[in-house]
C-alpha cells in the first residue's frame, strides 16, 4: 500500500510566481491535512479538508493560499505571488475517517519551496 | 490557545545512555497526544499515541511516553538510545473536540554518538 505522496519534492519559484503543491493520500483515505514547517520551527497546521469540502482552514494565511481536494486526483495547495517568507517544508497527512479521536495521520514526505 | 513546548531542542547523547524528551502542553480539555519521529531524510513517522485509558504508552522500537495530566506533560522515554535512533522527535496534541489539527512543538534534535 502506497503511502501518502506529495510532489514536487523541491520547488523553486521566483518571487511574484505561483507555486503548487500536489499531495496525494494513502488508498482508502478522504481526509487531508497540510502543515507548513518554516527553518527552526515546527509544523503549522494550515488547513484540513475532505473530498470537495474545506473542514478547518484556520491556519490558513487569509492572502494568497487556497487548497482543494476533488472529487478526483490530489488535493492541491496553492500560493499565488510567492514571497520569500513562504520558502518552507509544506507536509501533507491523510487519515481514513475524521482526524480527530482514534484516527492516525499518516504524513508524506513533504515539498520543499524554496523561493528566490 | 492551544500549544505544545518541547524543552530540549538540540540533545547529544552516546549509545546505551538512556533518553528523556520533555513536552509540556496547553489546552483546556480533553487530548490526544503523539510523539512522531523524523529520520533523516525521510517523512515524519508516529512513534506512539495517548487517547484514554493507561497513561504510560508504549510505542516502537523501544520508546514509551507517561502522560501526567497534573503536570500537562508527555515525556518520552528510552532506556537505552541507539545510534540509529539519531532524529528530530516532535511532540504533538489533538484536542478531542478538534477537527484534526494536530498542534506540534517545535521538535527536538536528538543526535546519539556511536
Amino acid at each position: 500500500n502506497a503511502g501518502v505522496m506529495q510532489n514536487p519534492r523541491h520547488l523553486v519559484r521566483r518571487r511574484g510566481q505561483e507555486a503548487r503543491l500536489r499531495c496525494s493520500p494513502m488508498k482508502g483515505h478522504s481526509h487531508v491535512y497540510w502543515y507548513r514547517q518554516l527553518p527552526e520551527e515546527g509544523l503549522k497546521f494550515m488547513v484540513y479538508l475532505q473530498k470537495e469540502n474545506i473542514i478547518d482552514e484556520s491556519g490558513m494565511p487569509k492572502e494568497r493560499f487556497s487548497a482543494e481536494f476533488p472529487k478526483e486526483g490530489p488535493s492541491i495547495l496553492r500560493i499565488q505571488q510567492v514571497v520569500r517568507g513562504d520558502s518552507a517544508a509544506y507536509f501533507c497527512a491523510s487519515s481514513p475517517q475524521a482526524g480527530g479521536g482514534y484516527n492516525e495521520q499518516y504524513f508524506g514526505p513533504g515539498t520543499r519551496l524554496t523561493v528566490t | 490557545a492551544q500549544s505544545v513546548s518541547q524543552h530540549n531542542h538540540h540533545v547529544i547523547l552516546s549509545e546505551a545512555a538512556s533518553l528523556e524528551l520533555g513536552c509540556n502542553y496547553s489546552y483546556g480539555g480533553t487530548v490526544n497526544l503523539f510523539w512522531y519521529v523524523q529520520y533523516p531524510g525521510q517523512h515524519l513517522q508516529l512513534l506512539l499515541k495517548y487517547f484514554s485509558g493507561d497513561p504510560l504508552v508504549k510505542g516502537i522500537k523501544g520508546f514509551e511516553a507517561e502522560f501526567i495530566k497534573s503536570k500537562f506533560s508527555f515525556n518520552l522515554r528510552k532506556p537505552s538510545v541507539q545510534w540509529s535512533d539519531t532524529a528530530e522527535y516532535f511532540c504533538a496534541v489533538m484536542g478531542s473536540s478538534n477537527t484534526g489539527k494536530l498542534i506540534f512543538g517545535q521538535g527536538t534534535t536528538l543526535q546519539v554518538k556511536p
